[in-house]
This record gives C-alpha cells, structure tokens and sequence, in this order.
C-alpha cells in the first residue's frame, strides 16, 4: 500500500530552527509537496520538490531524496505565527496525492 | 490570487437529510477537488473533476456525489446524511500542468446529528 509518514506534533522554541520529516512509500513518484495548515483554516501551499536537493524559500526550505524516499520541511528564525500543521503530500505515478496525517509544530516563547 | 470560496462555513444536519455543499473558484482551473479531513487522517479525496460535466471517484466516494455543471463550480452532494459524515470538508482547484499546488477554500465543517 501507499504510506506517508510524518511526527505527529514537534514542538520548538520561537528564533530556533526545527526539521519536519516525511518518509514516504508510493507506487511510483511525480513530486512532493509541503502545505502549511493554521487552525481552523485551509491549507497553503510552502513548496514543491520533484529533483533531489534543497529547495530554498526565506526562511523555509525543503529537501528531497528520492532514493530514500524522504523529504524534509526547514524553518528557520521560528516566529511564533509559524505555530500549525504541515502536510507532507506525495504525487503517485497516476498523478493522485497521497497525503500524511500532517505535524502539528507548537512554537513556544 | 486564486480564490476559492465554499458557500458554508459551519453546517449542522439530520441523519437523513440531503445536504448540498458548494465550492465556486475564480481562476478557470479545470481541475477541482472535494476532500474531507480528519484528526489523525490525511486528506482523503472524496471525488474530483477534470473538465466541465466530468466526475472521478476518489478513495472514498460511497455516501456522496458531486455535480460540475459550470468550470468554476464544484458541488458535493450527500444524499442521506449520516453521522459518520460529520468532517470538515475541503474543497481545491488547480491548473493544468506537473507541479501545480492546490488551491483550497476556507473548509465546511459539517456535523450530522
């Protein structure tokens, strides 16, 4: 079967820097994607890695390694409106999302 | 921006009502989806749609349908409402083309009694 797994919750201190982790087993691989998800609200695209290596966006960044099937989320100078879920989403051979249950990041003071 | 807009925020129904949930977005995206979300779960994709009149089943179609009779307008029908459908209810759209994110409306969180 097709599995993403993520941490269930991490939490972190506001000005630090946390590493969210997605490992991901799928038939086949078109892109993986990372969403940013408030309470309460709908998800918001952060970004998208289809090639091995990092992604950089400000302070957040994202890495691939489809060898491994693993990805990771970055970032950095935590604020804390960064406080929320992130969704790790892997695109199958049939162009279908599979989604992972998301990380719920708790940014402390 | 790319807008997409359910008609309801928060929805409270019957066991056995018809309920109807909307979802209109902007930008001419042929692609729209319905998903519902969970604690604990991943999205799960109810149904979604490639062009104008056109349906796929997703994981977890059974106790719904949709209609698409216009582009920019995706509905999510459950035709007897059980408690089991108590969710929230997210609707998405996207362009064409390998890469592109989705869009997603503000959600519906529906509770059945």
């Amino acid at each position: 079967g097709q599995n993403i797994d993520q941490p269930t919750e991490m939490t972190a201190t506001e000005g630090a820097i946390v590493q969210i982790n997605c490992t991901y087993q799928t038939s086949g691989f078109n892109g993986l994607f990372w969403y940013q998800q408030h309470a309460g609200e709908a998800p918001t695209f952060l970004s998208y890695n289809v090639l091995d290596g990092l992604e950089e966006k400000g302070r957040f960044s994202s890495f691939l390694s489809r060898s491994k099937g693993y990805s990771y989320l970055l970032l950095k100078e935590l604020q804390m409106k960064d406080s929320a879920s992130y969704l790790c989403a892997v695109m199958d051979s049939n162009y279908q999302l599979i989604w992972g249950a998301g990380t719920k990041l708790i940014i402390k003071p | 921006d790319v807008k997409v807009t359910q008609s309801s925020r928060y929805l409270v129904k019957r066991t056995g009502e018809k309920v109807f949930l909307e979802c209109v977005q902007d930008m001419d995206h042929e692609n729209m989806f319905w998903y519902r979300q969970d604690p604990g779960l991943g999205l799960r994709l109810i149904y979604f749609s490639y062009d104008v009149k056109m349906k796929e089943k997703g994981d977890i179609p059974e106790g719904y349908s949709v209609s698409r009779e216009k582009k920019e307008r995706f509905s999510l029908i459950l035709e007897s409402a059980s408690t089991n459908q108590t969710s929230m209810y997210l609707c998405a759209s996207t362009p064409s083309g390998e890469g592109s994110p989705l869009h997603f409306g503000n959600g519906t969180r529906l509770t059945v009694t």
